[in-house]
């Protein structure tokens, strides 16, 4: 089946300006997360989102950054007043918890604020 | 006590040679040991996993070595290939209750022709 969907796939936008990214989870996967690659640099951790279970927000680096995920499906990664070092790529992830299944990925979305 | 060390941060090897990443981590609950490859453009994507109660996992040409009293985790590429070249990560997770996955800072492998 089709795989993690991520759009736009790159955003430039100003700073101050608010920006939505949206991701399209794998069918059937309850387990949906965010993470923020900076160039060069690992995976950052931002949220996780599992079933109806309260989300882990411990990774969001300030209340500027928040996400929700509407009926168990899409998710939408909110950044308010955008600042030059938010720019990274976002990536988002889901996966089944049925075993030691692994995350399926996204393509990501480039992020440049300028 | 949540990181996931990884080194070397580049690593440049001939074709046919061994490449050799390793990984050490701090907590003892960590039940999951995935590595990921990523090239350029592309989310990562799940290469080989194990978890902690055998030392040795091989598929193909990739083999994870894991040292529970060490606490330390490798990814060899044996015959590496150009085709190798992508930047990898080790990743560690708590398979019961959160899930979260942490990941490395991530090893950008170039295998030259």
């Amino acid at each position: 089946g089709a795989g993690v969907s991520q759009s736009p796939s790159n955003k430039v936008t100003e700073k101050g300006k608010d920006v939505e990214l949206r991701c399209d989870p794998i069918s059937g996967h309850t387990a949906l997360y965010w993470y923020r690659q900076s160039l060069g640099q690992g995976l950052e951790f931002l949220i996780y989102f599992q079933g109806n279970s309260a989300p882990d927000k411990s990774g969001l680096p300030s209340d500027r950054f928040s996400a929700e995920r509407t009926g168990g499906s899409v998710s939408t990664l909110t950044i308010q007043r955008t600042q030059q070092e938010d720019s990274a790529v976002y990536l988002c992830a889901s996966r089944s918890l049925l075993g030691n299944s692994p995350l399926h990925f996204g393509n990501g979305t480039r992020l440049t604020v300028t | 006590q949540q990181q996931v060390k990884q080194s070397p941060q580049s690593l440049i090897v001939q074709k046919g040679g061994i490449s050799i990443i390793n990984c050490a981590y701090e907590n003892t609950a960590f039940d999951y040991f995935p590595w990921y490859q990523q090239f350029p453009g592309k989310g990562p994507a799940l290469l080989i996993a194990i978890r902690p109660d055998v030392s040795e996992k091989k598929e193909g040409r990739f083999t994870i070595s894991f040292n529970k009293s060490a606490k330390q985790f490798s990814l060899h590429i044996m015959d590496s290939q150009p085709g190798d070249s992508a930047t990898y990560f080790c990743a560690a997770s708590v398979n019961t209750g959160g899930f979260k996955t942490i990941f490395g800072a991530g090893t950008r492998l170039f295998v030259k022709a």
